[in-house]
């Protein structure tokens, strides 16, 4: 089963309208990280938030991690089509000797 | 700053085809990371190297071997492709094993 997983699967808004994802896990982290990719691209990194952050920022983008209910949410405020995108969630566990663990991501359709 | 470069772009093999993914990072990352990609299967790790002169399994490495050839190059090898392989290959690559990745732009794989 997967360590990361996004919620919804697809969002789709209008131009303006905000923009929120979410990102449950089942262990323990060291960090969370946010990544977008746009059709037919490789993936870019937007955010790193670590166990012992409950908020980062970023421009239009805000994240947030609840580690007592391991669970992570991505805001994007005043969304753009250019925001047209899929997001992944990404976490590194806090045992072992492990990589990022990626999820399904989330489809995100901004219309204009 | 080229960052993370991939080649081929795309490629097509017959089944039994053997074939090899090249990836170079120029930003003296000590890390760097084999991931494929399939429709609804989000990304999977293949293969990473934590740092130059190792290399470890990841989560679906059968069919593949790798050689971290210095501290900028990774490959990946396909001995002799089948259909399954088809997908989408990115290689990635960061300072430390569970921190920020940078991704590079992906070779598409069809396997007939």
């Amino acid at each position: 089963s997967q360590q990361g997983e996004e919620d919804p699967q697809a969002l789709s808004i209008q131009e303006g309208e905000n923009a929120t994802m979410n990102c449950s896990y089942k262990t323990s982290i060291n960090n969370l990280q946010w990544y977008r990719q746009n059709s037919g691209r490789g993936l870019v990194h937007l955010i790193l938030i670590r166990s012992n952050e409950r908020e980062k920022h970023s421009g239009r983008l805000r994240v947030t991690l609840d580690t007592s209910k391991k669970s992570s949410s991505l805001l994007i405020t005043a969304s753009r089509a250019a925001d047209t995108a899929s997001y992944f969630c990404a976490t590194a566990l806090n045992s072992g000797y492990s990589t990022l663990t990626f999820g399904k991501g989330t489809m995100l359709l901004v219309s204009p | 700053n080229a960052g993370v470069t991939q080649t081929p772009k795309f490629q097509v093999l017959k089944t039994g085809q053997s074939m090899t993914l090249q990836c170079a990072q120029d930003m003296n990352h000590n890390s760097m990371y084999w991931y494929r990609q399939d429709p609804g299967m989000g990304l999977r790790l293949i293969y990473y190297s934590a740092s130059e002169g190792t290399t470890d399994k990841g989560e679906v490495p059968n069919g593949y071997n790798v050689s971290r050839l210095n501290k900028r190059e990774f490959s990946l090898r396909l001995e002799s492709a089948a259909p399954s392989q088809t997908s989408v290959y990115f290689c990635a690559s960061s300072e430390q094993y569970q921190e920020t990745q940078y991704f590079g732009p992906g070779t598409r794989l069809l396997v007939l």
